[in-house]
């Protein structure tokens, strides 16, 4: 099956820093990577997502950039504000086509 | 629009007994899954139903939980009996189709003690 790896583990910026999150993933036939952000003790929500027709895609201050020859995609935050902490994790659609694969999940903290 | 609803939210048992949760996932949603993440961990896939059936139960260990989805809306998952290790935070989730945008239910947290 598909083997998704996110770095960091843990990240903490300072409040207005730009934050980055990578993930890798194994499956070349992988075509849908989207990103959750989890808050304590809340769900995970869909923050954004990109397919592997596009290599970009930006929401105001989040952007998805897809690299599909090396297999990796990351979560680009500018201007970090303290409501940006929480996990977040990358999910990566398997060679079935029909289910995500999870990263480990990164604990994002923004130090206002 | 209504979201994705399991119950109960918390549940503390003691190890070899046994335990169901609940979810109710958004209307017109086929897709429906199960979720467990351990506390640090990403959710892991337990297994995922296609209107009623079994699309996938390859991570679910089938000596202990148990999933149905009878009518292709509510879904039950059952774990017995629980283990110490079955201590984690179970998810449900729906989506129009596979691949859609899947939204996550609060979870149902379990405590086995």
């Amino acid at each position: 099956g598909e083997n998704v790896e996110q770095h960091p583990s843990t990240l903490s910026v300072q409040e207005g820093d730009s934050a980055v999150i990578k993930c890798t993933y194994s499956d070349s036939a992988s075509n849908y990577f989207p990103w959750y952000k989890q808050e304590l003790g809340k769900r995970p929500q869909l923050i954004i997502d990109i397919r592997s027709n596009v290599g970009e895609k930006k929401d105001q201050r989040i952007a998805v950039t897809l690299n599909k020859t090396a297999k990796h995609f990351s979560l680009h935050i500018t201007e970090t504000q303290p409501e940006d902490s929480a996990v977040y994790f990358c999910a990566a659609s398997s060679n079935t086509g029909n289910q995500f694969y999870f990263g480990t999940g990164t604990s994002l903290t923004v130090i206002p | 629009e209504a979201g994705v609803a399991q119950s109960p939210r918390y549940k503390i048992i003691e190890k070899r007994q046994s335990v169901a949760f609940w979810c109710n996932p958004i209307s017109g949603h086929a897709t429906l899954y199960w979720y467990q993440q351990i506390l640090g961990q990403g959710p892991k896939l337990l297994i995922q139903f296609q209107n009623n059936g079994v699309v996938d139960d390859s991570q679910l260990p089938k000596d202990r939980f148990s999933a149905e989805r009878l009518k292709g809306v509510d879904s039950t998952l059952k774990i017995q009996p629980a283990k110490l290790e079955d201590s984690a935070v179970y998810l449900c989730a729906s989506s129009y189709l596979p691949l859609d945008t899947i939204y996550f239910g609060e979870g149902s947290w379990l405590t086995v003690v």
